[in-house]
Formats: C-alpha cells, structure tokens, sequence
C-alpha cells in the first residue's frame, strides 16, 4: 500500500537558518503530493502541493519539488521565522474517483528560536 | 474561505459512555473524513463519505461508526468510549479531486 516517510523531529533552528524537511514516498502510479502545517492548538491547513512529476509547489517561501525518479517531495525554506513552529506533515493521495484518500507521514516538528 | 467546524474543542468522557462528534462544513463538499492523530503515529482515517448517506472505512474503523444524513454534517459515534480512543479527532472536508481542509480538532479525553 501507500506509505510516507518523512525525517523525525524534532528539528530545533535558529531564526534566518535554511529549513529542509525531508519526506519519500511509496505509491502506485502518479500521486499528487501535499505538505500541511499544524500551528500549535489547531487542526491542519494545506501549505503547498504538487499533482505532477517535477511541479514545485510553493508558498509562504516555501518550497517542494515533485521528484519522481527519487519518490520524494522535500520541503524547503531559505530563512525560517519564529512563527514557522509547528508540525509539518508529508502527505500524498490518488485523486480521481470518489476516494481521494490522504496518506501522512508521522510529521516533524519545527521548533524556531530567536 | 472554507470553514469546518467541529462542535468541542475539548471533551472529556466516562468509559463506557456514547460519544458524538460533529462535524459541518459550509462549502458544499462532496468528501467528509475522521481522523485521529495521535503522538508518534501521524494522522490515520477512521472513516469517509464521498455522499449523503455513503461511508467508507478508513484505516482503524474498529470502534466507531458514522453517520451523514445531511450534505454538509458528518458525525463520529464511540458507540461506547474506551481508554484507547484518547486522541485528537480531526474532521476534514473536501471537494472531488481537490486538497482537504482541516477542522481545528477535538481532544478527547475518556476517563
């Protein structure tokens, strides 16, 4: 079946310091792929995503690339902030049909210092 | 923007006892879904539904049930709460083939 693999926190980073979160895959066909955040008290919102082979996903200058040939989906960020602490999950599904179904990775949490 | 909304924050229960947790969501989504997240294990679906009166089992289905007789609310039922169902609930809703929006969570507790 469908698995996710993402690095184990917690990752501990000073502010301005580069970020990477590193997350794989293991799937059938071509998923799409999806990071959420969860901010401390709150239920998960979407960061980014990808739906194909080398799209980047991007947001809030973060950034993911869709790489097929190595199944993974690593999440980046040039210059973190306090207000980048959180969980950030892995997550990837097969759309199509009546079962979009997400599959996450366990999550990391992000812990930024001043 | 999406709203979900789950009807407590913070539950706390007796074992034993019958538990509802709802969910409703304002944008007309066809998809509903429960998950529980606990430390260590991620996010794992309990159950979804593609429809009114549809459900599917997720991953961990033992233990509860659902129901949706409205578009919009999809319920959780512990037909009868255990020590082991201490968790977080996150309902999340979305539409055919597009990315999931979360609820803010409901932590229960069962005593």
């Amino acid at each position: 079946g469908d698995s996710v693999t993402q690095m184990e926190g917690p990752v501990t980073l000073s502010e301005e310091a580069f970020l990477t979160i590193n997350c794989t895959y293991t799937a059938t066909g071509y998923p799409s792929l999806f990071w959420y955040v969860q901010y401390p008290g709150e239920g998960l919102q979407l960061l980014l995503k990808a739906t194909k082979a080398d799209d980047k996903g991007s947001n809030k200058g973060f950034e993911a690339t869709y790489r097929k040939e190595t199944t993974s989906f690593h999440l980046e960020k040039g210059s973190v902030q306090v207000s980048d602490s959180a969980v950030y999950f892995c997550a990837l599904s097969h759309s199509g049909g009546s079962n979009y179904k997400l599959t996450f990775g366990k999550g990391t949490l992000l812990t930024v210092n001043p | 923007d999406v709203k979900v909304t789950q009807s407590s924050r913070y539950l706390v229960k007796r074992t034993g006892e019958k538990v509802f947790l709802e969910c409703v969501q304002d944008m007309d989504h066809e998809n509903m879904f429960w998950y529980r997240q606990d430390p260590g294990l991620g996010l794992r679906l309990i159950y979804f539904s593609y429809d009114v009166k549809m459900k599917e089992k997720g991953d961990i289905p033992e233990g509860y049930s659902v129901s949706r007789e409205k578009k919009e609310r999809f319920s959780l039922i512990l037909e009868s709460a255990s020590t082991n169902q201490t968790s977080m609930y996150l309902c999340a809703s979305s539409r055919a083939t597009e990315p999931q929006y979360f609820g803010p969570g409901t932590r229960l507790l069962v005593l």
